[in-house]
């Protein structure tokens, strides 16, 4: 059973569109983190949430932590080319544990 | 100021054989952690390590897996008698604290098993 629950797993949109996608999990974290990870790359930290209900934006990203904070929310809006790539949440304890990841592909 | 390196980028073996991963972590960064990415999934923790002492390696298999972070010199992941299931990406992460920090990532050895 996996800690932390992302979906879609899939998800390719035209360029120019809306899209959110989820992490989520039946535990409660101090912080929750998200990665982009791109081919042949190493993953790269975007952001860390730490307070329930707390939204972060990053360009046009935008990163909700859940009231509860047990799970999360990545919108993207008009999404671009450049946005393709696998994307990863993961929660820290003395490890980081890793979701499954979405796999994003944005078509010209 | 160099990220965190690892070498090879890629590596071929035949089953049986031995599988050495360097890392070198950020510079100022005495804290170490390898992660395995099997095609089409996340990433799994394997090993923690913190200059010559192992601190978690609750992600390692039981057999033909160790590693290493000498006082000199990069930290090495090591496989013995590899097999197919061994083929993965391996990332190594490095942060200059302890795990609840943040943990920057190389960009990973591609291991083959043929």
């Amino acid at each position: 059973t996996q800690l932390l629950e992302q979906s879609p797993q899939f998800l390719s949109i035209q360029e120019g569109e809306n899209l959110t996608v989820y992490c989520n999990s039946s535990s409660v974290f101090s912080s929750l983190q998200w990665y982009r990870q791109e081919p042949g790359e190493g993953p790269v930290l975007l952001v860390t949430v730490v307070t329930g209900g707390e939204v972060k934006k990053l360009k046009r990203l935008t990163f909700q932590f859940g009231d509860a904070r047990k799970d999360s929310s990545l919108h993207i809006t008009a999404a671009q080319p450049g946005d393709t790539g696998l994307y990863l949440c993961a929660v820290s304890a003395q490890k980081l544990v890793f979701g499954q990841g979405t796999r994003l592909t944005i078509n010209p | 100021n160099a990220g965190v390196m690892q070498n090879p980028r890629h590596l071929v073996r035949r089953r049986g054989q031995e599988a050495r991963l360097r890392c070198s972590p950020m510079k100022g960064h005495s804290h170490v952690y390898w992660y395995r990415q099997l095609p089409e999934e996340g990433l799994k923790f394997m090993v923690y390590l913190q200059k010559e002492n192992i601190i978690d390696e609750s992600g390692m298999p039981k057999e033909r897996f160790s590693a290493e972070f000498p006082k000199e010199g990069p930290s090495i992941l090591r496989i013995q008698q590899v097999v197919r299931g061994d083929s993965a990406a391996y990332f190594c992460a490095s942060s200059p604290g302890g795990p609840l920090g943040t943990q920057y990532f190389g960009p990973g050895t591609r291991l083959l098993v043929l």
